[in-house]
């Protein structure tokens, strides 16, 4: 089946720091990616959509200065927190979709625990 | 917009029993509408999609159906492992997905 890695699973740092994540399709090409940010018993919330080669289309609310979204390939995207703060603290996953089609499910990585001390 | 709702929030079950969990939903265009699997501290795990009313899918012992309203994914027979948020997920053409808040089962051996 399809596998999306996520990496790393767990990063604790300092205030100011900034943070890079990794989402590589292992077994599949992904034109498109995406990032989501779910709180304690919350549900998902999409924060942009990553399109290979193109610029990502961010969620209303969602400062695209402070997550920093590449996906230079059709197999990784990176997701960038810069100069993170305690607020910021939360758990991000990424998926990617197959690119046979919109109506293809999305896969999901195994997501990143983000505590920012 | 899309919205989606899950019932019940949380379910407990003793192995053997089995229940149906609820999502119902309210999207102009249904183009898809997708079951994930998640356990604590993980990504959510695809079971099924479901793309017209009366749809069905099964998988060991899970079962999803699809009206033009809401979709139920029954459990039949549970066991320990089944343990785990279920969400939910639509699609309406060629938007992103909007998920509701899951139903977590505990199914107690």
């Amino acid at each position: 089946g399809a596998v999306v890695s996520q990496h790393p699973s767990r990063v604790i740092c300092k205030s100011g720091t900034s943070v890079k994540i990794e989402c590589r399709s292992l077994d599949f090409q992904a034109t498109t990616m995406f990032w989501y940010r779910q709180f304690p018993k919350q549900s998902l919330m999409l924060m942009a959509t990553s399109n290979e080669g193109s610029k990502a289309t961010y969620e209303q609310g969602v400062e695209k200065d402070k997550f920093l979204i590449n996906h230079a390939s059709l197999t990784l995207s990176t997701l960038t927190v810069t100069s993170a703060h305690p607020e910021d603290s939360s758990f991000y996953i990424c998926s990617a979709r197959d690119q046979g089609g919109i109506n293809q499910p999305q896969h999901f990585g195994d997501g990143t625990r983000l505590s920012i001390l | 917009e899309d919205q989606v709702t899950q019932s019940p929030e949380a379910l407990r079950l003793q192995e053997g029993e089995s229940s149906s969990l609820n999502c119902s939903y309210t999207v102009s265009g249904l183009r898809g509408l997708f079951w994930y699997r998640q356990d604590p501290g993980k990504g959510p795990e695809f079971l099924f999609t479901l793309y017209s009313a009366g749809e069905e899918k099964e998988k060991e012992r899970l079962k999803a159906t699809l009206t033009k309203k809401e979709s139920f994914l029954h459990i039949t027979a549970p066991k320990p492992e089944d343990s785990a948020t279920y969400l939910c997920a639509v699609q309406a053409g060629y938007s992103t997905l909007t998920f509701g808040k899951g139903t977590m089962l505990l199914v107690s051996p």
